[in-house]
């Protein structure tokens, strides 16, 4: 079984301040791990994903993620925010075995990020 | 490449009536999936193939009907629409079923049952 927890169902940070995005997650086997953005009305565009290589993640638009095992953390960052920053955050989990999670992506509920001028 | 295509983007029905939304890819992807998105739950899975002519059941399968004749498509039938399926849905491709594989999504489906 796998399951996602987004820690927060909304974050508000200033333009040029640090984005903070937590997630935890739990797996029966080694994940894979994901995050989506999705600005509103528009469908969900891959930020990064981690897939058991560097812990580290680098993405676009400047984000970065890191794979602590020992936590089951994949904690979404940015060291400065952008107005168009502004959506709706997903992690999210898939199983890299078989078991009842083949072949089936979990969805934490989403953080929805503000960002003010 | 035009990636995940749904069609349509936007429906209104009334309870009772059936409908298709339509999930092409070009990618050749052998795994394709649907989902719905309802505020403050993520997207929950409907149901899934990992190739043509197989298909299996997800999280919330019920009221819903698929198929998988080709590589390529992968409707998404609701068989008598109640309100409760009033959601966004998302059609999703990828390489493989497992993890690793970056899955695409389509721009998703608006559906209003009244």
């Amino acid at each position: 079984a796998q399951s996602v927890t987004q820690l927060d169902s909304h974050v508000s940070v200033s333009e040029g301040t640090p984005v903070l995005l937590r997630c935890n997650y739990s797996s029966s086997y080694s994940p894979s791990l994901f995050w989506y953005v999705q600005h509103p009305n528009k469908g969900l565009q891959l930020l990064l994903k981690y897939t058991s290589a560097a812990t580290l993640v680098k993405g676009i638009n400047g984000f970065e993620a890191e794979f602590k095992k020992s936590e089951t953390s994949f904690h979404l960052t940015k060291p400065s925010a952008h107005m168009s920053d502004a959506a709706e955050y997903f992690c999210v989990v898939s199983s890299n075995a078989g078991g009842t999670s083949y072949g089936k992506l979990t969805f934490g509920q989403g953080t929805i990020l503000t960002v003010h001028p | 490449n035009a990636g995940v295509t749904q069609t349509p983007k936007f429906q209104v029905l009334k309870t009772g009536q059936s409908m298709t939304l339509q999930c092409a890819q070009d990618m050749n992807h052998e795994y394709m999936s649907w989902y719905r998105q309802d505020p403050g739950m993520g997207l929950r899975l409907i149901h899934y193939s990992v190739g043509a002519g197989i298909t299996d059941q997800g999280e919330v399968p019920n009221g819903y009907n698929v198929s998988r004749s080709t590589t390529e498509d992968f409707p998404l039938r609701l068989l008598s629409a109640a309100p409760s399926q009033t959601s966004v849905y998302f059609c999703a491709s990828s390489l493989g079923a497992l993890g690793g594989n970056t899955i695409y999504f389509g721009e998703g489906s608006w559906l209003t049952v009244v």
